[in-house]
């Protein structure tokens, strides 16, 4: 049963801490999403990834925020320092570049972070 | 300006009852999708609209596109308490999906 795994599903640290966050997207996959979700904001887009490379990072906080993908099956989002506003749940999303107007994601469960 | 609005924000119902959600932009889309989500997991795909009016059916899911592609509806028959969860509308707008903040729905037993 192939899914998008994420690590770690809960994460509480304090403030100017680095929190890195990894994801396993689905074999075969060659497009990976990173998304912040909170109440207020809904989900956002911080990250993408095509084929490994990084094609649109406009919605990351430059200054504190990085994504990576050093191989194929791992990709990595960090923040150094975290700060109380960067508290939300991050998903990892993977899909197949197929049609542009169909293209299904597929969503790991999510790091929750709440940073202290 | 928000660009999609979702509504109702939060809906609470009764099993057995019948809901519509609606999803409106003033933007015209080249598709959308409508993603659920439970509590504690991420969202997961139930439908895929592409074409201005087309009616889709899931079991007692029914989604439709509006004619000029702006808004989409989704529309809920005898809900169980398993159709629990966060109603996510996402069309796609230069190649990029647009998420909305949101239907909440609890149907209670």
């Amino acid at each position: 049963d192939a899914r998008v795994t994420q690590t770690p599903r809960h994460k509480v640290t304090e403030m100017g801490q680095e929190v890195t966050m990894r994801c396993q997207p689905i074999l075969g996959h060659n497009t990976v999403f990173w998304y912040r979700q909170t109440m207020m904001q809904g989900l956002e887009l911080l990250a993408y990834f095509r084929n490994r490379a990084p094609l649109d990072d406009s919605g990351m906080p430059k200054d504190r925020f990085s994504a990576e993908m050093p191989d194929a099956t791992l990709a990595t989002l960090k923040i150094q320092p975290s700060e109380p506003r960067d508290s939300a749940v991050y998903f990892c999303a993977s899909g197949l570049r197929g049609s542009v107007n169909t293209g299904e994601l597929f969503f790991g469960e999510g790091s929750r972070l709440t940073v202290l | 300006t928000q660009l999609l609005e979702q509504s109702p924000q939060f809906l609470s119902i009764q099993e057995g009852e019948n809901l519509t959600v609606y999803c409106n932009s003033s933007s015209v889309f080249s598709s959308l999708q409508w993603y659920r989500q439970e509590p504690g997991e991420g969202p997961v795909l139930l439908v895929t609209v592409v074409t201005g009016g087309e009616v889709k059916k899931l079991k007692r899911l029914t989604f439709q596109f509006g004619d000029a592609r702006k808004d989409s509806s989704l529309h809920i028959t005898a809900a169980q308490t398993g159709d629990t969860g966060l109603y996510l509308c996402a069309p796609r707008m230069d190649r990029k999906l647009i998420w909305g903040l949101g239907t909440s729905l609890a149907v209670n037993p």
